[in-house]
């Protein structure tokens, strides 16, 4: 089941900070982040595990919360090379499973 | 180092012919997908290759074949194209341990079918 990501799209001043929040109603296993500037693919930012820390990505980072079943990414003090879709993909607890399901994208624009 | 290879990059088809979609990793990754990006739709996967030798489908899976050819190589094969397949097709590859890993994406190869 694809997860919800909000919000759908944002703008942003350079400098300004933002939070992408990523949910899903199935209980998860890891959290992926990914980072897909136009025209080009996606680019792997950080990976969540079930138990684990926060991580961290330049300015960039991100939690999981597992008991909401949701993940937030954290853009501090944002630059110009920030704008891109953010997208979250979700691993789903469970043995044998390797169905990493994407979530629908939030578009990042950040403007001088 | 060129990670994730996918051939080719532009590809336009009529309705009702086949091609192959190829795709080669070099960083020694167990794991090989085939997604399909569409317009508000995200990433959507068509099938996947948890270890050679192995294939499963996923979320899309119905007008696609694969072939898990060897470690390094995972095909796509669109049997009779439609203008629903029109889309992007991503290949990606990662590393599964005890975790996952994150996944190294191809280039991509837009289609597009009339």
């Amino acid at each position: 089941q694809q997860p919800v990501q909000s919000p759908q799209a944002v703008i942003l001043r350079e400098g300004e900070d933002a939070v992408i929040n990523c949910s899903s109603s199935k209980a998860l296993y890891s959290v992926h982040w990914y980072r897909q500037k136009h025209g080009e693919a996606p680019v792997f930012l950080m990976i969540l595990l079930k138990g684990g820390e926060q991580m961290r990505h330049e300015k960039i980072s991100a939690s999981f919360n597992e008991k909401k079943q949701q993940s937030s990414l954290y853009l501090t003090a944002s630059q110009l090379s920030y704008s891109g879709t953010y997208f979250c993909g979700t691993l789903r607890a469970g043995a044998g499973s390797y169905q990493l399901t994407f979530g629908k994208g939030t578009k990042l624009s950040v403007i001088p | 180092n060129a990670g994730v290879t996918q051939t080719p990059k532009f590809q336009v088809l009529k309705t009702g012919q086949s091609m192959t979609l190829q795709c080669a990793q070099d960083m020694n990754h167990n794991s090989m997908y085939w997604y399909r990006q569409d317009p508000g739709m995200g990433l959507r996967l068509i099938y996947y290759s948890a270890s050679e030798g192995t294939t499963d489908k996923g979320e899309v899976p119905n007008g696609y074949n694969v072939s898990r050819l060897n470690k390094r190589e995972f095909s796509l094969r669109l049997e009779s194209a439609a203008p629903s397949q029109t889309s992007v097709y991503f290949c990606a590859s990662s590393l599964w341990t005890d975790v996952p890993g994150g996944y190294t994406f191809g280039s991509g190869t837009r289609l597009t079918v009339v």
